[in-house]
């Protein structure tokens, strides 16, 4: 029973353009979403995280949005560059289960040079 | 210095036998956790400890068995592997479980392949 999904597995883009990553949610209780990211042989790192009560979240090249209405997230990387090139998670959480959270199953990005 | 560290990397084995794979945290926090990311790469959550104290357990064989020695350790052992526990085991920490919303850290995984 997956309760956070990213239905596509792989995106490619050209480098200096937006890749937009989505993530979607059956849960209407979560209430606290983050994206991992996680290059080979590593282990996921977090990236950037957004509360309920807001709908946009920007940090430098990443910005991450929210429609709860939907219960679908996304995330924006503008301009994308090659370093980008990872599997993007995304993850989601209640205050009632506290720091358990719930993954997709990823996103293969691929930023062409 | 790594932050959460994992041992061993790459771990090949026969079903059947009983392994263990350790984790250590050296940032201090309370909580650890232990993930599994099976062949469809869906990352999901197996353990959680908080102050050496087991507070989730989701719904895993009781073959893997979790050990909490101290809080900046978590390790996972697992009897009588099978075929299907193949799969990448993440360890992770964050700070104390209270705060709901804490970022983890993840160590670089443990790769598990039963023949």
């Amino acid at each position: 029973d997956q309760q956070v999904k990213q239905n596509s597995p792989s995106l490619s883009v050209q480098e200096g353009r937006i890749s937009i990553l989505n993530c979607d949610y059956t849960n209407s209780m979560f209430d606290y979403f983050l994206w991992y990211k996680k290059y080979p042989a590593e282990g996921p790192t977090f990236l950037i995280s957004i509360s309920s009560i807001k709908d946009k979240n920007e940090d430098g090249r990443f910005t991450v949005f929210l429609n709860k209405s939907a219960k679908h997230l996304s995330l924006h990387i503008v301009p994308s560059q090659p370093g980008d090139s990872a599997v993007y998670f995304c993850a989601a959480s209640t205050i009632n289960t506290g720091n358990q959270f719930y993954f997709g199953t990823g996103t293969s990005l691929t930023v062409i040079p | 210095d790594t932050a959460v560290s994992q041992t061993p990397k790459y771990l090949v084995t026969q079903m059947g036998n009983d392994k263990s794979i350790k984790c250590e945290q050296n940032l201090g926090h309370d909580t650890m956790y232990w993930y599994k990311q099976d062949s469809k790469k869906f990352l999901k959550i197996m353990f959680s400890y908080n102050n050496k104290e087991l507070i989730i357990n989701e719904t895993v064989p009781n073959r893997f068995s979790p050990k909490s020695p101290d809080k900046a350790h978590l390790n996972l052992h697992i009897n009588s592997l099978e075929l299907g526990d193949s799969a990448v085991y993440f360890c992770a920490s964050s700070e104390i479980a209270g705060g709901p919303y804490n970022e983890q850290f993840f160590g670089p995984g443990t790769r598990l392949t039963v023949l």
